[in-house]
């Protein structure tokens, strides 16, 4: 079964300074890799993914992530840091198979002006 | 734009109550999945559904049924209430599998007294 680790519960960082938020994942194959964002009081957003190809994966609002087969990572990172980047951001993983996505405990980012 | 409308925003219900969450989605999309949202647990799996009149268990089915008589409709229900009950729902939805990201509601806040 797969199932995806985020060693931090929260993340600080200050505004323009780069910013890593760590994911670690376990899955029988190779891995469908996602990244969501979630504002106060909203639903998720797809921020981006990662299905095959370059490790290193663009996605909205700045954001990328950085595959890394060996150490079955996909942080997600952010050159420079922006206030509203201030949120809660889920991992999330799925095999190659019919199966359902399944979630990280999501780490909060506060970025302090 | 994709729209996945979760029919209420807050609700307070009482222990014992039947409740229902209304989720639906404009985009023809086969699969629908009903997540709860708890702090420190992430997301955690209710139930999902790949096709009309079709539902698959996910990690948490306890206590919850589901009904999808129409495509664009997933209904969650919890047949007795109970104060654990107390948390976020989030609906999703979905083409496909594999590499294909997940569009969500904005969530029910659902408050069992």
């Amino acid at each position: 079964a797969q199932s995806v680790a985020q060693p931090e519960d929260q993340v600080n960082v200050a505004e323009g300074n780069p910013l890593t938020v760590k994911c670690t994942y376990s899955v029988s194959g190779n891995p469908y890799l996602f990244w969501y964002v979630q504002y106060p009081n909203r639903g998720l957003q797809f921020l981006l993914k990662y299905i095959t190809g370059d490790n290193l994966v663009k996605g909205s609002y700045g954001f990328e992530a950085e595959f890394n087969k060996s150490q079955t990572s996909f942080h997600l990172k952010k050159p420079s840091a922006l206030v509203s980047d201030s949120a809660l951001y889920f991992c999330a993983v799925r095999d190659a198979g019919n199966t359902p996505l399944v979630f990280g405990k999501g780490t909060r980012l506060s970025v302090i002006a | 734009d994709v729209k996945v409308t979760q029919s209420s925003r807050y609700l307070v219900k009482r222990t014992g109550e039947k409740v229902f969450l209304e989720c639906v989605q404009d985009m023809d999309h086969e699969n629908m999945f009903w997540y709860r949202q708890d702090p420190g647990l992430g997301l955690r799996l209710i139930y999902f559904s790949y096709d009309v009149k079709m539902k698959e268990k996910g990690d948490i089915p306890e206590g919850y049924s589901v009904s999808r008589e129409k495509k664009e409709r997933f209904s969650l229900i919890l047949e007795s209430a109970s104060t654990n009950q107390t948390s976020m729902y989030l609906c999703a939805s979905g083409l496909g599998t594999g590499g294909r990201k997940l569009f969500f509601g904005s969530g029910t806040q659902l408050s069992v007294l």
